[in-house]
């Protein structure tokens, strides 16, 4: 596609509940990173993917974050047991992953809601 | 380690004002450092950013910012403000060797006509 996308554009769900937010990142981008932002502040690094695997997932903030991309190209991140804290715009962003210093590129985000 | 900081949460300018939009970095290596803008309901579109081929950077939109090192900053300044440029602004550092982001806390820029 001709950017960054992700789906849904707006979850709401219960606390306690499963969810998954998918990203599909620009064809031939390498990169891909996961951003939380919550009301008020930046977006915050989750995990980045280099190809299939996970070269950082500092960001995550407990294991019930956990992310994959088996194919090397779309992305899910998946909550469990959500809590009311989770609720955040979830941003995707990809990258050529090529240059050392390269720009992200950001979809529009899927907003969260946990009640 | 790497981060940054946003200083003024809101700023308020006249159209035609000067736009000055503050950025202090913190990095244990030498930065590369990023300009973002989100536009109310759209996604993060950059500006500008530093990659130490030159101190002074112009972005799009008519936006620059220059990097001093010794002042650990990257101030991003535009002439003359638009009412289009109404927006939120995020100065970011990157992370080698996977380049994620470290934002500030962005900045609310209104314009007023």
């Amino acid at each position: 596609g001709a950017g960054v996308s992700q789906t849904p554009s707006n979850k709401v769900t219960e606390k306690g509940k499963y969810v998954e937010l998918r990203c599909d990142p620009i064809s031939g981008h390498t990169a891909l990173y996961w951003y939380r932002q919550s009301l008020g502040q930046g977006p915050e690094f989750l995990i980045y993917f280099q190809g299939t695997g996970a070269a950082d997932d500092s960001g995550l903030p407990n294991d019930r974050f956990f992310a994959v991309r088996p194919e090397g190209s779309v992305s899910t991140l998946k909550i469990q047991r959500t809590e009311r804290g989770d609720s955040a715009v979830y941003l995707c962003a990809s990258s050529s992953g090529t240059r050392k210093i390269d720009e992200q590129f950001f979809g529009p985000g899927t907003r969260l809601t946990v009640l | 380690a790497q981060s940054v900081t946003q200083l003024g949460s809101h700023v308020s300018v006249s159209e035609g004002a000067l736009v000055l939009l503050r950025c202090n970095y913190s990095s244990s290596v030498p930065p590369y450092l990023f300009w973002y803008v989100q536009y109310p309901n759209q996604g993060l579109q950059l500006l500008l950013k530093y990659t130490s081929a030159a101190t002074l950077v112009k972005g799009i939109n008519g936006f620059e910012a220059e990097f001093k090192k010794s002042e650990t900053s990257f101030h991003l300044t535009k002439p003359s403000a638009h009412m289009s440029d109404a927006a939120e602004y995020f100065c970011a550092v990157s992370k080698p060797p996977g380049n994620q982001f470290y934002f500030g806390t962005g900045t609310s820029l209104t314009v007023i006509p």
